[in-house]
């Protein structure tokens, strides 16, 4: 199956710094999300992104199919951005919502 | 928006009893949902695909006659963990897609089995 390897596995800012996630797939995608996992573990759709470069607010995306991976930005990072961010992908051949995750990126923004 | 409701949010059983988790679509109908299984500080493990009227489909190595799926209609599924053990303890999270390629995910159930 397709694999997705995010990086880094951790990252710790300062508030008010910006930073970015990366998520590497491992054969072409015809559906790519970014998730965020609050504390409390409910997860929070960000981005729709299979390609392309798309913005909301202090948070943008960035897919480049054919060189498989994604960025995510955070800009002016806030305590409230803390928590896991998941890219999941589906396959080409796949059904559109069957989503494989990759581990993650564990964000804690400090104070 | 989508909204995905998952209840109960939390719940401790004993050994060897039952638990059922549902999944509903508060505002849009969803022929397919899924489940996921998450251990701590892990990734999201897909354990199995809800279809509305049909059985359910099991990912490799998901015991199907341990975690039964029901799909009895285009707004609800639930999963039952049968006979818990408490290595069944983890996080269920199901998930749902209206009419666009956007999941949305229910809020998450935490299991814990004494």
């Amino acid at each position: 199956g397709i694999q997705v390897e995010q990086s880094p596995p951790d990252l710790i800012l300062q508030e008010g710094a910006n930073s970015t996630l990366r998520c590497n797939f491992s054969d072409s995608v015809n559906n790519l999300q970014w998730f965020h996992q609050n504390p409390w573990g409910q997860l929070i759709n960000l981005f729709y992104i299979p390609s392309g470069t798309k913005q909301n607010g202090r948070l943008s995306a960035t897919t480049v199919a054919t060189e498989r991976y994604s960025l995510l930005y955070i800009s002016s990072s806030q305590t409230t951005d803390s928590g896991v961010y998941f890219c999941a992908v589906v396959d080409s051949g796949g059904s559109n919502y069957k989503l494989t995750f990759g581990k993650g990126t564990l964000l804690t923004v400090n104070p | 928006g989508a909204v995905v409701s998952q209840h109960p949010s939390r719940v401790i059983c004993k050994s060897g009893t039952s638990v059922k988790i549902e999944c509903r679509s508060l505002d849009f109908q969803a022929t397919t949902m899924f489940w996921y299984r998450q251990f701590p500080k892990q990734s999201l493990m897909l354990m199995a695909t809800s279809n509305e009227g049909s059985k359910a489909t099991y990912e490799q190595g998901v015991e199907k006659d341990k975690f039964l799926i029901n799909h009895a209609s285009l707004t609800l599924s639930t999963l039952t963990v049968t006979s818990a053990h408490p290595e069944d303890s983890s996080f269920y999270i199901c998930s749902a897609s209206g009419s666009g390629p956007r999941v949305t995910f229910g809020s998450g159930t935490r299991l814990t089995v004494v």
